[in-house]
């Protein structure tokens, strides 16, 4: 069973400009979860998406946005961005029962210069 | 507010030494309780959760609900336990959204 693959692994983008990150869950899984991870404030909820539904919602600006394909593929966009953006974006699926078994990507990590 | 905290950033042990990584959380209602474990260079996994009630690679967590704690213990540490943990809490079984600690390194000396 393949497992959750997230692309880009690796980018550099330019403060004030936008990304695109994208991420294919376990097959069957209709939960996919986004995490921000950074040195500093380790890992944080960004948000959730099932059945093409944002679920839940974490603390982030409105420059953060995501969505979901009716094929589970969900993808994340951070428009205007600054450098503290920099972190590894993780995501996560998990099954509709025990959605908070979460099974994780490799991440991509995102450098803002 | 919900909050899990983890006080140590490194815990340095011996090979064959016991072994406690420790998570408290804040939380009123009733939590489910994760450990999550990324090891070199690899994914961050999951390595057990409270309610299965179940011992992963020699490692047994029990959730106390009066002390607010879910720590992580093994009787005798090994080279290959030398990773970063991460405890995590969630309040339903129907969310993706996690409230992880800030982690442990655990360092397994030969």
């Amino acid at each position: 069973k393949a497992g959750v693959t997230q692309t880009p692994r690796y980018l550099i983008k330019t403060r004030g400009q936008q990304v695109t990150l994208s991420c294919s869950p376990i097959s069957g899984h209709r939960s996919v979860s986004w995490y921000q991870q950074t040195p500093g404030q380790g890992l944080q909820f960004l948000f959730e998406y099932f059945s093409e539904t944002q679920r839940n919602k974490g603390n982030f600006p409105g420059r953060f946005s995501g969505r979901q394909f009716s094929n589970s593929r969900s993808e994340m966009n951070v428009s205007t961005l600054e450098l503290g953006d920099s972190a590894l974006y993780l995501c996560a699926s998990s099954a509709s029962t025990g959605a908070n078994v979460l099974t994780f990507g490799a991440g991509s990590r995102l450098t803002v210069l | 507010a919900q909050r899990v905290t983890q006080p140590e950033k490194l815990l340095s042990v011996f090979k064959g030494a016991p072994v406690e990584l420790k998570c408290n959380y804040s939380y009123s209602g009733s939590p489910e309780l994760f450990w999550y474990v990324q090891y070199s260079r690899q994914r961050l996994q999951l390595l057990l959760r409270h309610i299965s009630r179940e011992s992963i690679k020699g490692f047994t967590a029990d959730l106390n609900k009066g002390e607010t704690s879910f720590h992580l213990k093994k009787p005798f540490a090994q080279e290959e336990d030398s990773a970063m943990y991460y405890c995590a809490l969630s309040w339903s079984s129907n969310t993706g959204k996690l409230i992880f600690g800030q982690g442990t390194t655990l360092q397994v000396k030969p």
